[in-house]
């Protein structure tokens, strides 16, 4: 069965250090993989996807994630973080030939000046 | 383009009483979605829709309809509300119906609440 886990549920980092959002999935075949982030009271938005190829990927805003086979993992990162990424994140995975989306629990992000 | 709307908002509702969420997006995608949103829970996905007339059942179904009688529209009907269904709804759709290649577009939510 498809699982997604996010260990951390809550981190706080300060402006300008850097960021690393752990992501683990169980799946049977090779996955979709989708990080989206949600600001309070708004809807998701996806910051970077994994399908196939470069294992590292870029997204928008500055975050990227490297797609690790071997330890079924998909992290989140960002060199320097800006208050404005306060926000919840979100590790996604998916199954190819549906759209069908299994969610982590989300990661709180808190950044202080 | 408006994208996803779902309206309302917001909603409270008294245990027993029956609503409908409702979901349009103008992209002509042909897949779409519900999730519902519980803290410590992430998404959880009820129901899904790969092109009008055609539906099927998510993770957590129970509670809950849905119809898509036209490709903008799939509404999302609570006939009997419990407190347990007190929620963040999500609606989602994609461009085709089962690549799972193309990215979900998220609608900002509803917010109910079931006392």
């Amino acid at each position: 069965a498809q699982s997604v886990t996010q260990p951390d549920i809550h981190i706080t980092v300060s402006e300008g250090a850097s960021l690393e959002l752990r992501c683990n999935y169980s799946y049977g075949a090779t996955p979709y993989l989708f990080w989206y982030v949600q600001s309070p009271g708004q809807g998701l938005q996806l910051l970077l996807k994994y399908f196939s190829g470069d294992t590292l990927v870029q997204g928008i805003k500055g975050f990227e994630a490297e797609f690790k086979r071997s330890q079924s993992s998909f992290n989140l990162r960002k060199p320097s973080v800006h208050w404005s990424d306060a926000a919840e994140y979100f590790c996604a995975v998916g199954a190819r030939g549906a759209n069908n989306l299994f969610f982590g629990t989300g990661t709180r992000l808190t950044v202080i000046p | 383009n408006a994208g996803v709307t779902q309206t309302p908002k917001f909603q409270v509702l008294k245990t027993g009483q029956s609503m409908t969420l409702q979901c349009a997006q103008d992209m002509n995608h042909e897949y779409m979605s519900w999730y519902r949103q519980d803290p410590g829970m992430g998404l959880r996905l009820i129901h899904y829709s790969v092109g009008a007339g055609i539906t099927d059942q998510g993770e957590v179904p129970n509670g809950y309809n849905v119809s898509r009688s036209t490709t903008e529209d799939f509404p999302l009907r609570l006939l009997s509300a419990a407190p347990s269904q007190t929620s963040v709804y999500f609606c989602a759709s994609s461009r085709d119906r089962v690549s799972g290649a193309n990215v979900l577009t998220f609608g900002a939510g509803s917010r109910l609440t079931v006392l």
